[in-house]
């Protein structure tokens, strides 16, 4: 079955950037979702299709995907950003297919 | 807005089954355009896809709980349901319903576009 990897934990002062790595082979030829998750609540989309926003998400929310590394980058990072963060792709690769989320990366705003 | 909405028993004795419903408020669950899935997240860990339906009732499963669990659509009543057998107490977690999108001329799923607000399902005797 296919995995991700995230690393369990990201740093960064307010006003700085944070990037959030999701590892996974040959990602770059797959759409990756990106999730933001606070305490207590159900998680909120945040990027699509490796680098489109939804709707009243801020700019500072951006993704790219390439090769082996998709990326989650959050701009000008406010405290309001500390969460934790899972990607999740469609694997079609395996049979059978299905969804698969990354074990999750706890930001901090320091 | 669409709306989800989790229900069903917060304790499920060991060796039981979870049963659990999803009614969707604001939107039709016979939408061509969505599959209807759960996903669960253990306290303190992260986030495991379970199933997911659409209105026809074509399913995909997460092989690793294929065998115990069954997702069903109620179209009548806007409703999808899962059910989890012989639960133990690994089987507690907080399950969450939630609308997938479809990629376009595909059979893939695309993003989780709606959640619902998630149930707290413990195994205890």
């Amino acid at each position: 079955s296919y995995v991700l990897t995230q690393p369990p934990s990201v740093s960064v002062a307010p006003g700085q950037t944070a990037r959030i790595t999701c590892g996974g082979n040959n990602i770059g030829s797959k759409s990756v979702h990106w999730y933001q998750q606070k305490p207590g609540q159900a998680p909120v989309l945040v990027v699509y299709d490796d680098s489109d926003r939804p709707s009243g998400i801020p700019e500072r929310f951006s993704g790219s995907n390439s090769g082996n590394t998709a990326t989650l980058t959050i701009s000008r990072v406010e405290a309001g950003d500390e969460a934790d963060y899972y990607c999740q792709v469609w694997d079609s690769s395996s049979d059978p297919q299905g969804v698969v989320f990354g074990g999750g990366t706890k930001l901090t705003v320091l | 807005q669409l709306q989800l909405q989790e229900s069903g028993p917060g304790l499920v004795k060991p060796s039981e089954t979870l049963s659990l419903t999803c009614t969707v408020s604001g939107g039709s669950i016979s939408s061509s355009s969505y599959y209807w899935g759960w996903i669960r997240q253990p306290p303190g860990k992260g986030l495991e896809w379970i199933g997911s339906i659409y209105y026809s009732g074509s399913t995909y499963y997460n092989p690793s709980l294929k065998s115990r669990v069954t997702i069903s659509v109620d179209t009548s009543k806007n409703q999808f349901s899962l059910k989890l057998s012989s639960v133990t107490a690994a089987d507690t977690a907080v399950y969450y319903c939630a609308r997938h999108e479809i990629v376009p001329y595909s059979s893939r799923l695309g993003a989780i576009s709606y959640w619902g607000q998630g149930t707290l399902v413990t195994v205890s005797s």
